[in-house]
């Protein structure tokens, strides 16, 4: 079974760009959720979807945003790029959301360069 | 605010040489405490979910086990394939999502 894949896998842009990134998760995972990895340190929460409406946001600005499709994709907008964007953002997928025994299943990131 | 603190930073062992990771917590309201592996450029791999003092649970050379303000993961006899980062993340509260905070990881490194 596939698990949950993420595109691109790498990508360069500029300071002040726009930038897209997308997810699909696990066949008959209904909730999607975004987190950013900085070098060094563990991933930090930005966004939960299920059923297409958000359902948790983290201490992100409003340059970013989130949306979930009918067929549970999901994607991560992120406006006017700064330096400290440059990271590796991971979608992850469970069955259910709110409930402990429903662990998050992650893609292998999308590596994003901020120059 | 949660917090997850995870100890040591990096661990270095000889094959066949046993030890535990640390993972201390402050949470209102714990739901559930994750352990994941992430291998260098990959995403974090799921090993278990543990939701209340005394659980343990282990899956071939790792068990995980916990108590009300840490978590360890015992690693018996490691081998080289072993090496990766581990990360402890707790999901807590009574908000309608799954959000986990994570701590930073400890990095294992397993000497042939």
């Amino acid at each position: 079974d596939a698990g949950v894949t993420q595109s691109p896998t790498h990508l360069i842009k500029t300071r002040g760009q726009q930038v897209t990134l997308r997810c699909s998760p696990i066949s008959g995972h209904k909730s999607v959720s975004w987190y950013q990895q900085v070098l060094g340190q563990g991933p930090q929460f930005i966004f939960q979807y299920y059923e297409k409406e958000e359902r948790g946001r983290g201490n992100f600005p409003d340059r970013f945003s989130a949306r979930q499709f009918p067929n549970y994709s999901s994607e991560l907008n992120v406006n006017a790029l700064l330096l400290g964007d440059s990271a590796l953002y991971l979608c992850a997928s469970s069955l259910f959301v709110g409930v402990g025994n429903s662990p998050l299943h992650f893609g292998n990131g999308t590596r994003l360069t901020v120059t | 605010e949660d917090q997850v603190t995870q100890s040591p930073e990096a661990l270095r062992l000889q094959e066949g040489e046993s030890s535990s990771l640390n993972c201390s917590y402050t949470v209102s309201g714990l739901r559930g405490l994750f352990w994941y592996r992430q291998d260098p450029g990959k995403g974090p791999e799921f090993l278990f979910t543990l939701y209340s003092a005394g659980e343990e649970k282990e899956k071939e050379r790792l068990k995980a086990t916990l108590t009300k303000k840490e978590s360890f993961l015992h690693i018996t006899a490691p081998k080289p394939e072993d090496s990766a980062t581990y990360l402890c993340a707790v999901q807590a509260g009574t908000g309608a999502n799954s959000k986990l905070t994570f701590g930073k990881g400890i990095t294992l490194s397993v000497r042939p």
